[in-house]
């Protein structure tokens, strides 16, 4: 699986727009970038998965330049509830592998 | 509830008992995985089970012990555990498809375990 590296902390306000940025430049073809946000004493949930350009879900969007070597996860308008680990995964499905987290950008939502 | 139930959600236990976790799915997923999360650190892999079979073991220590019986249950069981075992112990599941593309990950709430 390709290594990626994000940012360790972001802190920001209630109504703000925020962008995390991850590195993989070891992507390979088949990979596809996958973000999961954990909240403490949970397990990790799913958030929004990408190959290319811009994906867009109810919770979040995705952004993925032409050389696929970094993504940028976007979180319109945070709210204090959004306070949690995001993790960016990057890897394709093949039976029996596994996902391996590293360790996640804190995000600390203030009022 | 997410679909992958863990129980019990919470476990305390001496370092010679024995006890087991339990995990269950009902999304039809093919392949489960334990994993660890200590306080503080990111989730370390433990053991994947692919088609009832256990298709990787990341090292762990003999006193944990994990079991397959059908592709919707998936238990450790514990024996002779040390107090630095005491984490989050997460179950997952997932619907691998060979030769790629969207494998999410579908987690439990986890199970918080002490060990006294």
């Amino acid at each position: 699986l390709a290594k990626t590296t994000q940012p360790i902390s972001m802190d920001s306000y209630e109504g703000q727009e925020v962008n995390i940025t991850c590195s993989h430049n070891n992507i390979a073809t088949n990979d596809y970038i996958t973000w999961y946000q954990q909240f403490p004493s949970q397990g990790p949930r799913f958030i929004i998965q990408g190959y290319k350009t811009k994906v867009t879900n109810e919770v979040a969007s995705l952004f993925i330049p032409a050389d696929r070597k970094s993504s940028t996860l976007s979180l319109p308008r945070v709210s204090l509830s959004d306070t949690a680990v995001y993790y960016c995964l990057v890897g394709k499905g093949q039976a029996g592998t596994a996902l391996i987290f590293g360790k996640g950008t804190t995000l600390s939502v203030s009022s | 509830e997410t679909g992958v139930t863990q129980t019990p959600r919470h476990l305390v236990m001496g370092m010679t008992n024995k006890k087991s976790l339990k995990c269950e799915q009902h999304l039809g997923h093919n392949a489960m995985y334990w994993y660890k999360q200590s306080a503080k650190k990111p989730l370390e892999l433990m053991f994947v089970y692919s088609l009832e079979e256990r298709v990787e073991n990341n090292s762990v220590p003999s006193r944990f012990s994990p079991e397959c019986p059908n592709s919707s249950h998936l238990f450790l069981h514990l024996h002779t555990l040390q107090p630095e075992d005491s984490a989050l112990y997460l179950c997952a599941s997932s619907q691998d498809r060979a030769g790629g593309r969207l494998y999410g990950y579908t987690f439990g709430s986890g199970t918080r375990l002490t060990v006294v």
